[in-house]
């Protein structure tokens, strides 16, 4: 069974890098395809970016600008860069597997960690 | 741009059937969007309940059921239970490697 856990800071100033990591147990990295998701306080979830391996990342157009998305096959985990954040960006940052056969939706779920943007 | 629409909120008797729907402001949901249904209660990671249109995830009782109705993605809920009361979103997966997700609407079972 897959397992997700995200890791990273819950506070980060305004203007500055929020870097989060998804450690991948129970499975490869490097065998399925990878999404970050948010979900900022009472509203709804918002997809990210998406990776498949280490060079193939797709973005939210929206956060494309800002947005980083990388795959360490060594340490069977991908992370996630956004910067210039602001208090808009404070969410619930969810990693989460595709489904295999098309990858078309997701399947597995971290638990999520939150990340408030504040100074 | 695109929005995935979906109600807001939805209300349910117990035992009682509600179909949730997936829009789009234009266009119409067809099968080729792939869409998927989540579950959320307060405080919980997503659940996925249904993928591809209709098909169910492991362990999903097969009182939820997914469809396309007319020009909508649309989760059914038949034989409402208390524990239903949740938050769903629906997924649609846009083409070149972009999805988008509804609103979410927050379902009720009183």
């Amino acid at each position: 069974q897959v397992q997700l856990q995200e890791s990273g800071p819950g506070l980060v100033k305004p203007s500055e890098t929020l870097s989060l990591t998804c450690t991948v147990s129970g499975g490869s990295v490097s065998a399925d395809y990878w999404s970050w998701i948010r979900q900022p306080p009472g509203k709804g979830l918002e997809w990210m970016c998406y990776a498949y391996n280490s060079a193939t990342t797709y973005y939210n157009p929206s956060l494309k600008s800002r947005l980083t998305m990388s795959v360490d096959t060594s340490k069977n985990q991908f992370s996630l860069n956004l910067n210039s954040v602001t208090a808009a960006d404070t969410a619930v940052y969810y990693c989460a597997k595709h489904r295999r056969g098309g990858g078309y939706s997701f399947d597995h779920w971290g638990r999520g960690t939150p990340v408030t943007v504040s100074s | 741009q695109t929005v995935v629409t979906q109600e807001p909120s939805f209300s349910v008797s117990p035992g009682g059937t509600v179909t949730l729907t997936c829009g789009l402001t234009s266009g119409s949901v067809s099968t080729t969007y792939y869409p998927s249904w989540y579950q959320q209660t307060p405080g919980q990671a997503p659940r996925t309940l249904i993928y591809n249109t209709n098909i169910r995830s492991s362990g999903v009782p097969d009182r939820f059921s997914g469809s396309i109705l007319g020009n909508k993605a649309a989760l059914t809920i038949t034989g409402a239970q208390a524990d239903d009361e949740s938050d769903y979103y629906c997924v649609l997966y846009m083409g070149s490697a972009v999805w988008v997700f509804g609103g979410g609407t927050k379902l009720t079972v009183l």
